[in-house]
């Protein structure tokens, strides 16, 4: 079955450290891919999105994201986390045979940011 | 432009009780569909609509649930008889009618229900 794997659940960083999110999927071929940020009480805000060429990909808030295809990743990167970076962040894909774009999700990462 | 528009924001009702959640896309999108975030999980698809049609319903619990979009007027997601399981988030995403159905999905900030 088709599935998205986030295997932190909850993860702390100090405020200027790097940060990596990390994300599987389980796909018969490769899909869209996709990272969300969810802050507390809100909708949730693309930050990046990977469909072909490079698979170093450039986001919004100096997000970043590389899509590996040996390993079924698509690991979200960040050099220098802000505090106002703490939130929630999903992994998602899109079927590229799907005829209807539905998103399927992973099980979400919280970040907390230490001053 | 203004985004996706959720309302209410907050719902609460009794089991039993029918709730209404309403979704208007971003300005010159025809495609939505609807989500669900149940406490401490990921979202779920629930349902993909385009103008006056049901495209995939494939997420959508059998007994209960309906979801429309009519030609005039925002998506509607109808739970009949909710029942304390029923809470949860419920998010709507629309995309514009792109050749390409995987085209980037906007969200709209949530309707969070609470059945007592």
């Amino acid at each position: 079955a088709q599935s998205v794997t986030q295997p932190d659940i909850h993860i702390t960083v100090s405020e200027g450290a790097s940060l990596e999110l990390r994300c599987n999927y389980s796909y018969g071929a490769t899909p869209y891919l996709f990272w969300y940020v969810q802050s507390p009480g809100q909708g949730l805000q693309l930050l990046l999105k990977y469909f072909s060429g490079d698979t170093l990909v450039q986001g919004i808030k100096g997000f970043e994201a590389e899509f590996k295809r040996s390993q079924s990743s698509f690991n979200l990167r960040k050099p220098s986390v802000h505090w106002s970076d703490a939130a929630e962040y999903f992994c998602a894909v899109c079927s590229r045979s799907s005829n209807t774009g539905k998103l399927i999700f992973g099980q979400g990462t919280t970040l907390q940011v230490k001053p | 432009n203004a985004g996706v528009m959720q309302n209410p924001r907050h719902l609460v009702r009794r089991r039993g009780q029918e709730a209404r959640l309403r979704c208007s896309p971003m300005k010159g999108h025809s495609h939505v569909y609807w989500y669900r975030q149940l406490p401490e999980e990921g979202l779920k698809f629930m349902v993909y609509l385009q103008k006056e049609n049901i495209i995939d319903e494939s997420g959508m619990p059998k007994e209960r649930f309906s979801a429309e979009f009519p030609k005039e007027g925002p998506s509607i997601l109808r739970i009949q008889q909710v029942v304390r399981g029923d809470s949860a988030a419920y998010f709507c995403a629309s995309s514009p009618p792109v050749v390409h159905v995987q085209e980037t999905q906007y969200f709209g900030p949530g309707t969070r229900l609470l059945v007592l």
